[in-house]
Parts: structure tokens; sequence; C-alpha cells
């Protein structure tokens, strides 16, 4: 079973608000990896790192940042967020050439 | 630009039958490949993956194949339960860095 955590599952949140998505976990792995998902659309890499103080931007540009000041530990930060920015995002971790484990998701929803 | 191809957005399929689920890709560089289960409001979980050293993987119900040389690989589940329908997703990497998606293929089983 993957030990992997998000928080929090849901959020409503308000146009203008800084929001921070949690992610952790306690694998060890050095590859983490910022997903973000809309209904019958692909996975959309935003944000990734392979190790503590590496972040780099993904395939899919996004206004939010990323931080890796600890292996466990991967937040992703919105410093405004917006109705565009409605949609799930998944955060994953992966240690080398094995498969990427998936937390549950952030599902979240900006008005 | 997208990498990796799911064509069949759905796919509905008796109980007890055979699925089969179709994934084409462009980068003639990945060397690994994985699919994905997920169901609504949740992370994706792993099912199964191949090496590109391999044509054929198999666990339990699920069996992937890969053709290198047609790009193409496809995922069997025989028999289908209706505990199987959700949304499946194939990914594929390079030299084990980030992990890219296709759109998915929603499976429904019919009792």
């Amino acid at each position: 079973e993957a030990d992997i955590y998000q928080t929090p599952r849901y959020l409503v949140i308000g146009t203008g608000k800084k929001i921070t998505l949690e992610c952790s976990q306690t694998m060890g792995h050095d590859k983490m990896y910022w997903y973000q998902q809309d209904p019958g659309m692909e996975l959309h890499l935003i944000h990734y790192s392979y190790g503590v103080n590496s972040t780099e931007k993904g395939d899919l540009s996004s206004e939010s940042t990323v931080s890796r000041i600890r292996t466990e530990h991967f937040p992703l930060t919105l410093e405004s967020a917006r109705p565009s920015h409605t949609s799930q995002y998944l955060c994953a971790s992966r240690q080398d050439g094995t498969e990427a484990f998936f937390g549950q998701g952030t599902r979240l929803t900006v008005v | 630009d997208q990498q990796v191809k799911q064509n069949s957005p759905s796919l509905s399929v008796q109980e007890g039958r055979i699925s089969i689920l179709n994934c084409d890709y462009t980068n003639s560089m990945f060397d690994y490949f994985l699919w994905y289960k997920k169901y609504p409001a949740e992370g994706p979980t792993f099912l199964i993956s191949i090496s590109s050293i391999k044509d054929k993987n198999e666990d339990g119900r699920f069996t992937v194949f890969l053709n290198k040389s047609a790009k193409h690989l496809s995922l069997h589940i025989v028999p289908s339960q209706p505990g199987d329908s959700a949304v499946y997703f194939c990914a594929a990497s390079k030299d084990d860095y980030k992990l890219s998606f296709g759109a998915g293929t929603t499976v429904t089983v019919r009792a």
C-alpha cells in the first residue's frame, strides 16, 4: 500500500486567496511530481523534483509554485487563486525503476 | 504535444468477457510503460508495467503487450468484473524520469 498523503481532499475557496496543497510520502522516494487533471483529459505534469532543493516546471504551464526542503514533503502553493485553477491536483512519488505512487488527490474549486 | 495517446475514450464490455484497451506513443525513446486505474475523485492506482526489453507481462487477470515497432501497447483484462469499471490510463517514461499520460479510457463492465 502506498504511503503518500494529500491534504485537503476537497477545497472550495474564493478568488484571490492564497492556498497551499500538502503532499507527504513516507517511502523515502527522491522523485516527486504534481499533476493536474480535468475530467476526460490526460494528467498534465505541472512540477517535479528529483530530490531536496530540486524543483522543475513540468510540461503544462502553471501559476503555482513548489518547494522541496525535505525529502518527504512537496507542497504546492497558489498565491492568488482564480476560477481557472479549478481542477484535481495529484501528487506522486517514485523510486528508480518502479511505478509512481499517487496520493488521493485534492479537488480544488475556486469560486 | 501529446506523446501518449489513448484513442478510445470509452469501452463497454459484458461481465466475464475480455476488455482490451489500447495505447499508442510517439517517442521511441520511452523505455518503461505502465497502466493505472482511476476512480472519480481519487488518485490513480498502479496496475501493471512493462519494460521495453519485454513484449508481454502478466499479473493475474491483467496482461500488457508491447509492440515496439508499432509503438503500441495494450492491456487485456480477462475475465472482466464489475469492479473493473473505472478510467484506465496508459503512461510512459524515458530514462526513469517523468511519466507522460494518455487521456484515459473509461471502462464500463455490464452485468
